[in-house]
């Protein structure tokens, strides 16, 4: 089992432009999360997915769309990137709404 | 609504010192607890759990005892190695599929 996957691990983009972060779960997992962690913010929750095909608002979504393709896989869009998202972004599963498990992160850097 | 509150750092420690990082919540019902590592670099880990009152999650040497009487869920380890040094978050789930994260304790353990 490779668990949480994600992609790309970094990556850097100019102000203005979009780009997609995969998430992929190998688990089975009904739940699955988009995380951002700043330095001093802790973990915020940007959006999340109960179950296959729904979706929520987490505590910091403004900027972002999420996707879930199907139940291994939850996608986060950034359409127009902007510095104040320059952050590390991690992806969650879970079984049942409880205990979660994270993917390695993206390292994003907005310019 | 629900809020975890885990004890600043950083702390550091030498080799086979004993470590406790306390870790307090406010929440409606019965939660799940958590602790999560994060090692530099990666992603959270989950290191051990509890889902009742008077549960012991225990893993690797550590340990926390759910305590509701005191709301409560400290991690302690009897002897700490070099590579036990890590950001450890404390969270707790209500059971609305999300995690409320206390903000992270840095732990160094000098050899």
């Amino acid at each position: 089992n490779a668990g949480v996957t994600q992609t790309p691990k970094f990556q850097v983009l100019k102000t203005g432009q979009s780009m997609t972060l995969q998430c992929a779960q190998d688990m089975n997992h009904n739940s699955m999360y988009w995380y951002r962690q700043d330095p001093g913010m802790g973990l915020r929750l940007i959006y999340y997915s109960a179950s296959e095909g729904t979706t929520d608002k987490g505590e910091v979504p403004n900027g972002y769309n999420v996707s879930r393709l199907n139940k291994r896989e939850f996608s986060l869009r950034l359409e127009s990137a902007a510095p104040s998202q320059t952050s590390v972004y991690f992806c969650a599963s879970s079984p049942d709404g409880y205990e979660q498990y994270f993917g390695p992160g993206t390292r994003l850097t907005v310019t | 609504g629900n809020s975890v509150t885990q004890m600043e750092g950083p702390v550091t420690l030498s080799e086979e010192a004993f470590l406790t990082i306390n870790c307090t919540y406010t929440a409606t019902g019965y939660p799940s607890l958590f602790w999560y590592v994060q090692y530099p670099g990666e992603g959270l880990q989950l290191l051990l759990k509890a889902t009742k009152a008077d549960d012991k999650g225990s893993n690797k040497g550590f340990e926390a005892t759910y305590r509701k009487e005191t709301t409560s869920f400290h991690l302690e380890k009897g002897s700490v190695q070099v590579s036990d040094s890590a950001v450890y978050f404390c969270a707790l789930s209500g059971g609305d599929y999300k995690l409320s994260f206390g903000a992270g304790t840095t732990v160094t353990v000098r050899a």
